[in-house]
């Protein structure tokens, strides 16, 4: 099935560590995003690419990473510069841009800081 | 000011009640309006894409737009039980060459048998 598939569903970081998230799609989509989910505070855009070999911060960008070597993937580092990392990571995709078509989400992944 | 605000909730209705969900916004260059409907410890799936001010209807929800007064609302017919879920709306922003899509805070809806 096509779709987009974010790995681990739930991680644990020590204070201090880097810990990377995973994301991949098989829709061959062009765009890929990265939000941070917090209660009440709805999705905020971490960083997103448009193409390969390209990306750009969102929002809320300090204290993360990304790389994007390969369409299909668009992994996100946590590194120990995010003060308050605890939160609900969610990647999406879409054709091209968000003007005028659908993102689709994979299904998150919960990062908790031990 | 955020740039689109959402009532939080929660909100709580018997089943087969009309469910209206609102959202404003600030930025009149907002172009595309979506909602989004995220069940518990889920991602979010589209539910309604609309572009011009007016109504769109998909069986039992509509999606109204009012860009004069920048609202819209997402309203749910003869509510479910399985409606139960959190509610976001979301706007797109025209940005050099491409799109910023931005969020609300979410609506959390609970349908009571």
């Amino acid at each position: 099935d096509g779709g987009i598939t974010q790995s681990p569903k739930y991680l644990f970081r020590k204070e201090g560590q880097n810990v990377t998230l995973s994301c991949e799609q098989n829709l061959n989509h062009d765009a890929m995003y990265w939000y941070r989910q917090d209660p009440g505070q709805g999705l905020r855009l971490i960083y997103y690419s448009q193409i390969v070999n390209d990306f750009q911060k969102g929002d809320i960008a300090e204290g993360y990473s990304v790389s994007r070597e390969k369409k299909e993937s668009f992994p996100l580092t946590v590194t120990s510069a995010q003060k308050n990392p605890t939160a609900f990571y969610l990647c999406a995709s879409s054709i091209m841009g968000l003007g005028n078509t659908e993102a689709f989400f994979g299904q998150g992944t919960r990062l908790t800081v031990v | 000011q955020k740039e689109v605000e959402q009532d939080p909730g929660p909100l709580s209705v018997p089943e087969g009640a009309i469910v209206s969900l609102n959202c404003t916004y600030s930025n009149s260059a907002f172009q595309y309006f979506m909602w989004y409907r995220q069940y518990s410890r889920k991602g979010p799936e589209l539910l309604m894409y609309t572009y011009s001010s007016g109504n769109k209807e998909d069986g039992r929800f509509t999606a109204q737009v009012d860009k004069s007064s920048k609202y819209i609302s997402l309203f749910i017919r003869d509510s479910q039980p399985s409606d139960s879920a959190t509610y976001l709306c979301a706007m797109t922003l025209p940005m050099d060459s491409s799109y910023k899509l931005i969020f609300g805070s979410g609506t959390r809806l609970l349908v009571r048998p």
